[in-house]
């Protein structure tokens, strides 16, 4: 059974151009969670999709950082005019349905702001 | 406020031995998740066990159990017959169930863990 796969693995963009970073989740889960790790804030929740439908945003700054879930099989995340401040690792997950579930991670999107 | 604390940022063991990692965490939740993740060199992040708050036995799956102690707020994770395989960043994770749907994870810092030969 594969996993969740995102693409790419790696991404360098210069300042202020846009990112887009693709999340496939694990066929069946209905659920879809984005998260960013960086060194100095670890591990932060960004978004959270069930059935396609956008549950939680609470963590995606406010501008620049949009996400989207257009069908079953994959998500994306986009950042407009990326700023240095913007690298970090992006990750994926995915359960099963929602809250009661384990999440599974995909490998992340390393993404470096030039 | 939703919080959790992982005080040790790494520990170093001989393989072969056993190791608990700490981890507390706050909420306001009666009910709530508990997860312990392994992110490898690579950068993977393998979940490796959870714990359901209102279950009262500690989990177990492998060489991997919990030590949940409730009224303390702590979980602790504990490897058996370490391998140097095992190296890793361990966290430890948090999900609340509250009303609003969210299934965020709130996650700690990490524990750092180096098994030596």
């Amino acid at each position: 059974n594969a996993g969740v796969i995102q693409t790419p693995r790696h991404k360098v963009t210069g300042k202020g151009q846009e990112a887009t970073l693709w999340c496939e989740p694990i066929s069946g889960h209905s659920a879809v969670f984005w998260y960013r790790q960086t060194i100095v804030q670890g591990l932060e929740f960004l978004t959270y999709f069930r059935n396609q439908a956008p549950i939680d945003d609470s963590g995606m700054p406010k501008e620049r950082f949009s996400a989207q879930m257009p069908n079953q099989s994959h998500s994306t995340l986009k950042i407009q005019s990326t700023q240095p401040q913007d690298s970090a690792v992006y990750l994926c997950a995915s359960s099963l349905r929602g809250v009661q579930d384990t999440q599974y991670f995909g490998p992340g999107t390393r993404l470096l702001v030039l | 406020a939703q919080k959790v604390t992982q005080t040790q940022t790494s520990i170093s063991v001989v393989e072969k031995t056993t190791v608990t990692m700490d981890c507390v965490y706050e909420t306001r939740d009666s009910s709530y998740f508990l997860f312990w993740y392994k992110q490898t060199a690579s950068g993977e992040i393998v979940f490796l066990i959870r714990q359901d708050s209102y279950k009262k036995e500690n989990a177990t799956v492998g060489h991997y159990s919990l030590n949940f102690q409730k009224p303390k707020s702590s979980i602790g994770l504990i490897i058996t017959a370490t391998q140097i395989e095992d190296s890793a960043v361990y966290f430890c994770a948090m999900r609340e169930v509250i009303t609003g749907n969210t299934g965020k994870l709130i996650f700690g810092l990490g524990t750092t863990l180096q098994v030596q030969p």
